[in-house]
């Protein structure tokens, strides 16, 4: 059964430092990789993807992840974090297109993300 | 980008009564969405499989008949929980599949049971 970890709950970090939230999976197959965020109170918005190719894949909001299929990790990153930033980040992985499951994401437990001044 | 929208974004209603929630794609046709429920600093629970034109598909554990889903067109999709009591206190959030296999989540609804 696919699985994915989000290992750190909570992350603070200073205002214009860098940031990397860690997230590992278990997956039968390769995987199709998504990173939302989630502000207080609200829906989920989707940060960026990844499919295939490149394995540096970009995203809004300056935020950057890379797939490391030896790690099973597809970590978050961005050089310069804004307060604006603080919400919770939530890994995704789901099945490449067709089958049954196709679209049926798996979501780690989430890491919260406090910014401070 | 694809939107999505839910009604309402809050509601309270009394124990025992029914509730509506609505979830549109807006720019988009979604032939599946997503329900999910999400208790406080907790990750996203799925509770069903929405399918245009086709019964939901129930994720072991969730009551067919307390969460009536209907997917009646392709771009809209509700969710009905039936006779509601406190324990069905919490932040409902729906999802459409983009062509690639990716989620647009809609806002959330907060509902409340009294």
């Amino acid at each position: 059964a696919q699985s994915v970890t989000q290992p750190d709950i909570h992350i603070t970090v200073s205002e214009g430092a860098s940031l990397e939230l860690r997230c590992n999976y278990s997956y039968g197959a390769t995987p199709y990789l998504f990173w939302y965020v989630q502000s207080p109170g609200q829906g989920l918005q989707l940060l960026l993807k990844y499919f295939s190719g490149d394995t540096l894949v970009q995203g809004i909001k300056g935020f950057e992840a890379e797939f490391k299929r030896s790690q099973s990790s597809f970590n978050l990153r961005k050089p310069s974090v804004h307060w604006s930033d603080a919400a919770e980040y939530f890994c995704a992985v789901g099945p490449s297109a067709g089958g049954t499951s196709y679209g049926k994401l798996t979501f780690g437990q989430g890491t919260i993300l406090t910014v401070h001044p | 980008g694809a939107v999505v929208s839910q009604h309402p974004s809050w509601v309270i209603c009394k124990s025992g009564t029914s509730v509506k929630i609505e979830c549109r794609s807006l720019d988009f046709q979604a032939t599946t969405m997503f329900w999910y429920r999400q208790f406080p600093k907790q990750s996203l629970m799925l509770m069903a499989t929405s399918n245009e034109g086709s019964k939901a598909t129930y994720e072991q554990g969730v009551e067919k008949d307390k969460f009536l889903i209907n997917h009646a067109s392709l771009t809209l999709s509700t969710l009905t929980v039936t006779s509601a009591h406190p324990e069905d206190s919490s932040f409902y959030i729906c999802s459409a599949r983009g062509g690639q296999g990716e989620q647009y989540f809609g806002p959330g609804t907060r509902l409340t049971v009294t």
